[in-house]
Parts: structure tokens; sequence; C-alpha cells
């Protein structure tokens, strides 16, 4: 149980574009899910948190108009990387949790290269 | 504020060996604490957590940690480690309250096991 998947695994995409990245939670409702960019080599740095059909809460220094995030549903948050340029390519992984729990499932992680 | 250091970046042993990876914790409060690893391209796998009760946790893999009260440790423990066994390991932190939890992770210990 507490499965977390994230999709795509890779993306690539052009400078100025925007990308969707999906997380989801698939054998339990997660109330609340949390983003996190990790650099190579580097550990998590979490860059939101977002409670189901709240607002996302941003992590000082991360540009919430660049990073959009959306948890509409119990299932389901998404991450969109608006006007995505070089220095955006990193690895994103998502991860959720229930209400009262203080555990984390996170999600295999989705690399982006912005070209 | 909660803070995890993992003194060690790299941690090279060889095969069938006993390793230990260090983490210390630094907080005010009560805390969870938890040990992930992942494997290259992938996200972060949970090993092993301490919420309460006995100070000594085994978890997947043959890993085991000692939360050290005192010392403000928890420290992975693995008696005989393989080749599979080469991931990053990240120690991670969370007040032991309600509300919004905030996950701090440690800087990660790369363990690299030589045949």
């Amino acid at each position: 149980g507490a499965v977390v998947s994230q999709h795509p695994s890779w993306v690539i995409c052009k400078s100025g574009t925007s990308v969707k990245i999906e997380c989801r939670s698939l054998d339990f409702q997660a109330t609340t899910m949390f983003w996190y960019r990790q650099f190579p080599k580097q550990s998590l740095m979490l860059m939101a948190t977002s409670n189901e059909g709240s607002k996302a809460t941003y992590e000082q220094g991360v540009e919430k108009d660049k990073f959009l995030i959306n948890h509409a549903s119990l299932t389901l948050s998404t991450l969109t990387v608006t006007s995505a340029h070089p220095e955006d390519s990193s690895f994103y992984i998502c991860s959720a949790r229930t209400v009262n729990s203080y555990e984390q499932y996170f999600g295999p992680g989705t690399r982006l290269t912005v070209t | 504020a909660q803070s995890v250091t993992q003194l060690d970046s790299q941690v090279p042993v060889f095969e069938e060996a006993p390793v230990e990876l260090r983490c210390n914790y630094s907080s005010s409060v009560s805390v969870y604490l938890f040990w992930y690893v992942q494997y290259p391209n992938q996200g972060l796998q949970l090993l092993l957590k301490y919420l309460s009760g006995s100070t000594l946790v085994k978890g997947i893999n043959g890993f085991e940690a000692e939360f050290n009260k005192s010392q403000t440790s928890f420290h992975l423990r693995k008696p005989s480690v393989h080749i599979s066994d080469t991931a990053e390991y990240f120690c991670a932190v969370i007040h032991a309250g309600g509300g919004y939890q905030k996950v701090t992770f440690g800087t990660g210990t790369k363990l690299q096991v030589i045949p």
C-alpha cells in the first residue's frame, strides 16, 4: 500500500514552454502533498506544500508564479513549470501523506531537462 | 528550528563488511526520525523510522538504526553490505507535534559498496 506515482518520469522541453508534472496517490487519500526539487548530488529542497482544495504554501525563495501547484483532489496534485528555462532542469519529487500521519510516501521523481 | 547533519558525504565499504552511516539532529522539541534510500534516478524509499518505543529500530534490507536521545543521533547500520546497497541514504526529521509538519532532510550519504 501507500504508493505514489509521478508522470512523466522524464521530460524534455524547449526553453519558454510550460510543462506539467502529475503526482498521484494510488491507494490512499492524500490530504497533503509536497513538492521537492533535487539538484545533482544534493539533498531534497522543499518547494511547496499543498492541501487538498487549498492554495499551496510555498517555501521562501520559490516563485509561485513560475511553479504552479494544484491539488484539486485527494489523489492528484500537479506541478506546472511555466516558461521553463535551462536552470529549471532538475529532478522533481512529490510526496504525499494522509491526515494524522507523520510519514510521507514519495513518488519516483520526474527528471526535467529544458533545452 | 530543526536540523539534520550527515557528516559523511561518501562512505566506501567492501562487500560483506559492516557499515554505519551517521546522522545527528538538532531540535528543541521531540522529533520523529526516518532513514530513506534513493537509488539513481529514483524517488525515496523508506528504510525505517522511529516514532516512539524501542530505541533500536529494524528496517528493510537488513538495516537497523538506534535512536540515542542524549547524543541526538540516529545512526544507520548494517552488519554485512551487498553490492545492491550502493545508493544515497538520507536521514530526515519531523517535529513530533500536531499541525503542519515539515520534513528536514540531511544532505545525504553516498554508500559505495566495493566488490
